[in-house]
């Protein structure tokens, strides 16, 4: 099943923070975030694991939280380079697909 | 290091027709993932290969398929194609599958059916 990411869209002006939202209906082995540019391929930014570990970015920050089975990822003083659309994507067992929510397009404006 | 490439990048074909996509994943990297991209349903599994066997299959019907040569390429195959096809596809690299692994994304194959 398919996570829920929340807001669907924002829009910040330079320097304001913005916290998106994965949401799942199962227990979670992993979350991984992901931000795609119009006309471009999915970066990887972060993987979170199950347990705490964190691998990815250090300029943008994520917790995972096992028992609400949700993770946030946290952008902090926007730049005009963070526009693009935000994918959660879930695993749900080591080793499964990876399912992504629908995305957050976020729009950061001068 | 070279990135994940794919080709072709565009591609339009007529419903019914069949089509291959490749993959080229990044040296060293021995699962491929596949990714179909719309407006409509996001980014969706398809499947994942891994040493040359299927690892992972999503919710596609069989009209859709794959498979991953010795050197870790990767095609995929769609046949009697319909107009609802269209879309980008997206493969991804990884070094393993063993879970929480980075998965590093193509540009993606944009095909149109008409």
């Amino acid at each position: 099943q398919q996570p829920v990411q929340s807001p669907q869209a924002v829009i910040l002006r330079e320097g304001e923070d913005a916290v998106i939202n994965c949401s799942s209906s199962k227990a979670l082995y992993s979350v991984h975030w992901y931000r795609q540019k119009h006309g471009e391929a999915p970066v990887f930014l972060m993987i979170l694991l199950k347990g705490g570990e964190q691998k990815g970015h250090d300029k943008i920050s994520a917790s995972f939280n096992e028992k609400k089975q949700q993770s946030s990822l946290y952008l902090t003083a926007s730049q005009l380079s963070y526009s693009g659309t935000y994918f959660c994507g879930t695993e749900n067992n080591a080793g499964n697909m990876l399912t992504f929510g629908g995305g957050t397009r976020l729009m950061v404006k001068p | 290091k070279a990135g994940v490439t794919q080709t072709p990048r565009y591609l339009i074909k007529t419903r019914g027709q069949q089509v291959t996509l490749s993959c080229s994943p990044i040296s060293g990297h021995r699962s491929v993932s596949w990714y179909q991209q719309t407006p409509g349903q996001g980014l969706q599994f398809l499947f994942e290969y891994f040493s040359e066997t299927q690892r992972n299959k999503g919710n596609f019907p069989g009209r859709f398929s794959g498979r991953q040569f010795s050197n870790s390429r990767s095609e995929m195959n769609v046949s009697t194609l319909e107009l609802g096809d269209s879309a980008l596809y997206l493969c991804a690299s990884s070094l393993s599958t063993g879970g929480a692994e980075e998965q590093y994304f193509g540009p993606g194959t944009r095909l149109t059916v008409t």
